[in-house]
């Protein structure tokens, strides 16, 4: 069975600082990874994909993140945030084979400070 | 512009009651899927439909309904069973093609009094 471990609920960062968001899963099968932001009351936008080729994937807002077969995570990195950046961050795996079920992980909160 | 719209944004019900939400797309995605959010508890899966006409209980289905008789549409009730029906629900779709991304509603808050 496929499962998402998000390690830290919240991270404290200040402004203009680097921040990881560490996520790590477990499948035995090849696996579709991705990273969701989401601002308070509102749904799920995506950040990045990985799916397949290179192992470090850009996305939007100036997040990156490193797919790392033999480590099974996916971290997503942001060189210098922004106040703006203050949200919750949810890691999701997918089976890379038919069935379309996505697990997400519990999220981590990333609090921004001026 | 193609999306996903969830009806209403808050929703108030006594206890007891059954209440339905509705989530509609037209982004013409085969899979429609229902999520239950709590705080520290990330999303869990209700139910999911693959294509018209089916559907598929997930992690926490009890005390919840769903039907899929249009592609477009594909309502959640949750019914007086639910034990604790207070939370953030999402909807959301993925097209047919295998790579393809999952796309998620604006989400509806019930509140059960």
């Amino acid at each position: 069975a496929q499962s998402v471990t998000q390690l830290d609920s919240q991270v404290p960062v200040f402004e203009e600082a680097p921040v990881e968001l560490r996520c790590n899963y477990s499948s035995s099968v090849s696996v579709y990874l991705f990273w969701y932001v989401q601002y308070p009351n509102q749904g799920l936008q995506l950040l990045l994909k990985y799916l397949s080729g290179s192992t470090l994937v850009k996305g939007i807002n100036g997040f990156e993140a490193e797919f790392n077969k033999s480590q099974t995570s996916f971290h997503l990195r942001k060189p210098s945030v922004h106040i703006s950046d203050t949200a919750e961050y949810f890691c999701a795996v997918r089976y890379s084979g038919g069935y379309q079920k996505v697990t997400f992980g519990i999220g981590t909160k990333l609090q921004v400070i001026p | 512009d193609g999306g996903i719209t969830q009806s209403p944004k808050y929703l108030f019900r006594k206890e007891g009651q059954n209440v339905t939400l509705s989530c509609e797309q037209n982004l013409n995605h085969d899979a429609m899927y229902w999520y239950r959010q709590d705080p520290g508890q990330g999303l869990r899966l209700i139910y999911y439909s693959q294509i018209v006409n089916d559907f598929q209980k997930g992690d926490i289905a009890e005390g919840y309904s769903v039907s899929r008789e249009k592609k477009e549409s594909f309502p959640l009730t949750v019914t007086s069973a639910q034990k604790n029906p207070t939370a953030f629900y999402l909807c959301a779709s993925i097209g047919g093609g295998a790579v393809d991304t999952q796309y998620f509603g604006p989400g509806t808050r019930l509140t059960v009094l």
